[in-house]
């Protein structure tokens, strides 16, 4: 089974200040099958990144995925006051189906 | 729109049993994988159970392998998943998902709101 970390934890920042977003796998993991969400509080996820670079449907070009192999990153360019939630990335497997990161609140500062 | 809808949540007493419910519209649900994820309180995200477009195909955590079981009528544009032998680790919001495979990419593009399951005595 692929293991998913993500870090950090939690992130502090200030509006219009860019974000980070790690997310390590234990195993190689195909791009194609990377994706991430984000969820605010009391709502369901919502598709942000899939094919580890590609933006959904409606997703501002402030979001951008990036990596490879074990290592994705999530940026958010300039943070607006909508985009403090947390971040989950996902991956595509055999056993099971599907693995999630434990996630990422990006918090203000 | 393209919307999915849960309903079917509620609290149960642990060994009980409880049946969720996911209404889809605005899409040809039958066209469509779907999975159910859960969330406990405070916590990330759990992929559930997985069913394929025709219902031919069936994979389960094995956290909830033998207890819940997950089906769909696509005459009626709906998902279920019956939840059998419930434990207080099972208490959580559960979501249904539409999976999308596009090309080599597979994502979940599509959630419901939730349904709440608490389990307690």
């Amino acid at each position: 089974e692929i293991v998913l970390t993500q870090s950090p934890g939690t992130l502090s920042l200030s509006p219009g200040e860019r974000a980070t977003l790690s997310c390590r796998a234990s195993q190689s993991v195909s791009s194609s099958y990377l994706a991430w969400y984000q969820q605010k509080p009391g709502q369901a996820p919502r598709l942000l990144i899939y094919g580890a670079s590609s933006r959904a449907t409606g997703i501002p070009d402030r979001f951008s995925g990036s990596g490879s192999g074990t290592d994705f990153t999530l940026t958010i360019s300039r943070l607006e006051p909508e985009d403090f939630a947390v971040y989950y990335c996902q991956q595509y497997g055999s056993s099971p189906r599907w693995t999630f990161g434990q996630g990422t609140k990006v918090e203000i500062k | 729109q393209v919307q999915l809808v849960e309903s079917g949540g509620g609290l149960v007493k642990p060994g009980g049993s409880l049946r969720l419910s996911c209404a889809a519209s605005g899409f040809t649900f039958s066209d469509y994988y779907m999975s159910w994820i859960r969330q406990a309180p405070g916590k990330g995200l759990e992929w559930v159970s997985y069913i394929s477009s025709s219902g031919s195909t069936i994979y389960y955590a094995d956290s909830v392998k033998g207890r819940f079981t997950i089906s769909r009528d696509n005459a009626k544009n709906s998902l279920y998943l019956q939840m059998n032998s419930l434990r207080a680790e099972d208490t959580a919001v559960y979501y249904c998902a539409r999976e999308q495979q596009l090309y080599y990419y597979y994502y979940m593009d599509v959630w419901g709101k939730g349904t709440t399951v608490t389990v307690s005595s």
